[in-house]
């Protein structure tokens, strides 16, 4: 049972937008900044929004982050095939004092 | 360009201690703007922070309390790399795991990963 809450998967076809949500609370989400990471298969995660809402240099901006709240979300515009992979939100907690990851979303390109 | 490169047994017998290493090149275990943790991946538990180790003036650490006690992360200056050990496993330790740089420079994001050891605990 992850401390976040993520869809376990999500779906949609080439071109479209796709928005995955990042549910937690005031010890982690809502006090902490938010990064999502993209796992691909038989490659390490890697980072693809960290601040909520900034990407790292090489990102492409089809993908962007927002946070309300206790809530975060990724989108991701256009959807290419090569976006299929698993995506992961993570936050501090300050009750647990340690790093909390959400369950994961499986992303399929239809 | 920072890399880290992972080393360690894949296969842990039940009850012993798993332990992996990360080299670092391209920053300092001792960099005041980083902190060096180790993650695991597995399919029934996605995701998992184990712990940290960081340097600002003294040596801390911080463990996940899933871990019940049973991690120590290490730093190694004269060979710039840290250490995972992780005591009396199981089998549901089974898992790809990971050591990242947490950077200072992406508000404490994991913006560097090594390659990944999958670790099998089996007898």
């Amino acid at each position: 049972q992850s401390v976040l809450t993520q869809p376990p998967s999500a779906s949609g076809t080439p071109g479209q937008r796709l928005s995955i949500s990042c549910s937690g609370s005031s010890s982690n989400v809502g006090s902490s900044t938010v990064d999502w990471y993209q796992l691909l298969p038989g490659a390490a995660p890697k980072l693809l929004i960290h601040s909520d809402n900034q990407r790292p240099s090489g990102v492409p901006d089809r993908f962007s982050g927002s946070k309300s709240g206790t809530s975060a979300s990724l989108a991701i515009t256009g959807l290419q095939s090569e976006d299929e992979a698993d995506y992961y939100c993570a936050a501090w907690d300050d009750t647990l004092y340690g790093r909390v990851f959400g369950g994961g979303t499986r992303v399929t390109v239809l | 360009q920072v890399q880290l490169q992972q080393s360690g047994p894949r296969l842990v017998r039940p009850s012993q201690t798993l332990s992996l290493t990360c080299g670092i090149s391209g920053d300092s275990v001792s960099s005041n703007r980083a902190v060096w943790n180790w993650i695991r991946q597995s399919p029934s538990r996605g995701l998992e922070w184990l712990g940290r180790s960081y340097y600002r003036s003294r040596w801390h650490s911080n463990y996940a309390l899933s871990g019940k006690g049973r991690i120590i992360i290490n730093a190694d200056t004269s060979k710039n790399q840290f250490s995972l050990q992780l005591r009396s496993v199981t089998p549901e330790d089974t898992a790809i795991y990971y050591c990242a740089r947490e950077a200072d420079a992406v508000s404490g994001a994991y913006d560097s990963w090594g390659q990944g050891t999958l670790v099998t605990v089996s007898s």
